[in-house]
């Protein structure tokens, strides 16, 4: 079965500081990844997405991942986040034996300070 | 853009009662989820739904719960009789197909209270 750990349940960063948010998924085959973003009292948005070809990927708001295959990993970056990006960071993982739903991680909750 | 609405956005509701999630995913999508995220817990996957019939099921989604798409645009999760356990921030999703790395689009969520 496929599952997805990250690491942080919860990271606080001071406003304009970089952030990395760590991902690490577990599957025999190949898988697709995801990141989505819950901001408070909202649903679950996507943030941005890895299918096939360059490891690293650009999402919304600034966002990208680099998928890193040897180490199971989809780590989460921005150079320099905002007040608006404290929310729920959920790393999620499809295909292979979970084909047509997606599989999330427990979240990490991203706080930052003013 | 096309957005999957859910209604209510919150329930409050005693236990051992049945409750009737809403959901109107984007229109030309054809495919149905339903999630929960119980309070500081993960997203889990509860059920998909594809041509008017349920395609995977969770070990969560036993007899008390049930899914239906009663009309051409609703899509609707029953608890039959809730129990405390059941209070949970429950999320309607819809993709437009089943391919390796669709992207499925989730609703605000409705969050249930079981008291």
């Amino acid at each position: 079965a496929q599952s997805v750990t990250q690491l942080d349940s919860q990271v606080p960063v001071f406003e304009e500081a970089p952030v990395e948010l760590r991902c690490n998924y577990s599957s025999s085959v190949s898988v697709y990844l995801f990141w989505y973003v819950q901001y408070p009292n909202q649903g679950l948005q996507l943030l941005l997405k890895y299918l096939s070809g360059s490891t690293l990927v650009k999402g919304i708001n600034g966002f990208e991942a680099e998928f890193n295959k040897s180490q199971t990993s989809f780590h989460l970056r921005k150079p320099s986040v905002h007040i608006s990006d404290t929310a729920e960071y959920f790393c999620a993982v499809s295909g292979g034996t979970s084909y047509d739903k997606v599989i999330f991680g427990p979240g990490t909750s991203l706080s930052v300070i003013p | 853009e096309p957005e999957v609405t859910q209604t209510p956005s919150h329930q409050v509701t005693q236990m051992g009662q049945e409750v009737i999630l809403r959901c109107v995913p984007i229109s030309n999508h054809l495919y149905f989820y339903w999630y929960r995220q119980i309070l500081g817990q993960k997203v889990e996957f509860l059920v998909s739904f594809y041509n008017n019939e349920i395609s995977e099921k969770s070990e969560i989604f036993d007899d008390q719960f049930s899914v239906e798409r009663p009309d051409g645009s609703n899509f609707t999760l029953k608890i039959r009789s809730t129990k405390l356990e059941d209070s949970a921030m429950y999320f309607c999703a819809s993709s437009e197909q089943i391919v390796p790395g669709n992207t499925i689009y989730f609703g605000e969520g409705s969050w249930l209270t079981v008291v």
